[in-house]
């Protein structure tokens, strides 16, 4: 099946930073999302990107399909940015991957005042 | 707003019992897919269902089941709940629209506790 490798595993920074957040995809995809996982549990949809650039707020992503990667750029970063980031793809199986997402292993990210 | 609920947040059990986990979605989404979610481990694919009362196995269906009886509700059952089942559980709802699988929602998550 996709493998799906997210990096860094973990990123530290200081509020007002910015960061950028790779994820890289071993086959052709028909979907790409982005996730935040809040403290309580519950994933937040960040962008739902298998090609090109979208961007909200203070974040934006660029997913290269033709090269199999994808990359969350964080701007200003905020205490709140704070918590796990995620990446997940379905590869592109001619209708038979029924859109089931492989998630990376996440980016930790923590963000101090 | 695209909305799926799970039954409880919380949930402790004994080993042994008969456990349901619910899932509703309220936008008339065809897939519906339950997850399990593990400290180094990450999230993994249990069961998935592409329309009513159709399933299939995911990544990792041993000791689960599933059921799909009405469109907007996925259940997913603990024939008998293990102490190695106590996990994060989330469920997801997409659309699927021509050969396009488009963008997953996810619910709040039920945190399992087998004693």
């Amino acid at each position: 099946g996709i493998q799906v490798e997210q990096s860094p595993p973990d990123l530290i920074l200081q509020e007002g930073a910015n960061s950028t957040l790779r994820c890289n995809f071993s086959d052709s995809v028909n979907n790409l999302q982005w996730f935040h996982q809040n403290p309580w549990g519950q994933l937040i949809n960040l962008f739902y990107i298998p090609s090109g650039t979208k961007q909200n707020g203070r974040l934006s992503a660029t997913t290269v399909a033709t090269e199999r990667y994808s990359l969350l750029y964080i701007s200003s970063s905020q205490t709140t940015d704070s918590g796990v980031y995620f990446c997940a793809a379905s590869p592109n199986a001619g209708g038979t991957s029924y859109g089931k997402l492989t998630f990376g292993q996440g980016t930790i990210l923590t963000v101090h005042p | 707003d695209v909305k799926v609920t799970q039954s409880s947040r919380y949930l402790v059990k004994r080993t042994g019992e008969k456990v349901f986990l619910e899932c509703v979605q309220d936008m008339d989404h065809e897939n519906m897919f339950w997850y399990r979610q593990d400290p180094g481990l990450g999230l993994r694919l249990i069961y998935f269902s592409y329309d009513v009362k159709m399933k299939e196995k995911g990544d990792i269906p041993e000791g689960y089941s599933v059921s799909r009886e009405k469109k907007e509700r996925f259940s997913l059952i603990l024939e008998s709940a293990s102490t190695n089942q106590t996990s994060m559980y989330l469920c997801a709802s997409s659309l699927y629209r021509g050969r396009s699988y488009n963008e997953q929602f996810f619910g709040p998550g039920t945190r399992l506790t087998v004693l």
